[in-house]
């Protein structure tokens, strides 16, 4: 059974940084792609990066090019996220999900909240 | 990058069909047929109901069912319940975006 979990969210100053982590279980991890998805609260979702089964391609949308770093570490079976110089508009919750004929599996999601 | 454009709400009562459009452009909708859908009930996560504009996941019920025309996906829900109510969400993979959500209400 496909198992995501995500980690790492929390209350961060605007202009700091946070490291999500999406932990992936039953299924072959190394073999997928994997995407993270954030949705503002009371907001649509939208989808903000990608990566491949490889590491490369990575794909990341225009709001957050610069700032944010996905990576994997397929050994550990593991997607990450990297969030620097964070704003107020970055606060969310952000999900984790394998790419296979569409999202076909989310996290729980975890909670991004950037303020003062 | 703007969204897809979906309506805000749709309605209906048990037992009707509804139908959800998603309209993009001939270089994301029109052009491939890498469309899917997500239901997301209030705070759950989104689940995969439509893949590759037609295709169904194991488990998810054929009262679901896709089509795409042009640069228009559309998701017909068929003998509406009332588990149905939730957002719904048109998405992409031709410039990975979403829809920005369509609120159905079950009468």
């Amino acid at each position: 059974q496909v198992h995501l979990v995500e980690s790492g969210g929390g209350l961060v100053k605007p202009g700091g940084s946070l490291r999500l982590s999406c932990a992936a279980s039953g299924f072959s991890f190394s073999d997928y792609y994997m995407t993270w998805i954030r949705q503002a609260p009371g907001k649509g979702l939208e989808w903000i990066s990608y990566i491949s089964s490889s590491g490369s391609p990575i794909y990341y949308a225009d709001s957050v090019k610069g700032r944010f770093t996905i990576s994997r570490d397929n050994a550990k079976n593991s997607l990450y996220l990297q969030m620097n110089s964070l704003r107020a508009d970055d606060t969310a919750v952000y999900y984790c999900a394998r790419d296979m004929n569409g999202l076909d599996s989310w996290g729980q999601g975890t909670l991004v909240t950037v303020s003062s | 990058q703007s969204a897809l454009t979906q309506p805000a709400s749709v309605s209906g009562s048990p037992g009707q069909s509804i139908t959800i459009s998603c309209t993009g452009t001939s270089s994301d909708v029109g052009n491939y047929n890498l469309v899917s859908w997500y239901q997301q009930h209030p705070g759950k996560a989104p689940t995969l109901i439509i893949f590759e504009a037609n295709k169904r996941p194991s488990g998810v019920s054929s009262r679901f069912s896709g089509s795409k025309s042009a640069n228009t996906a559309s998701l017909t829900i068929s003998g509406l319940q009332a588990e149905d109510e939730a957002d719904y969400y048109c998405c992409s993979y031709a410039g990975s975006r979403f829809g920005g959500g369509t609120k159905l209400t079950v009468l």
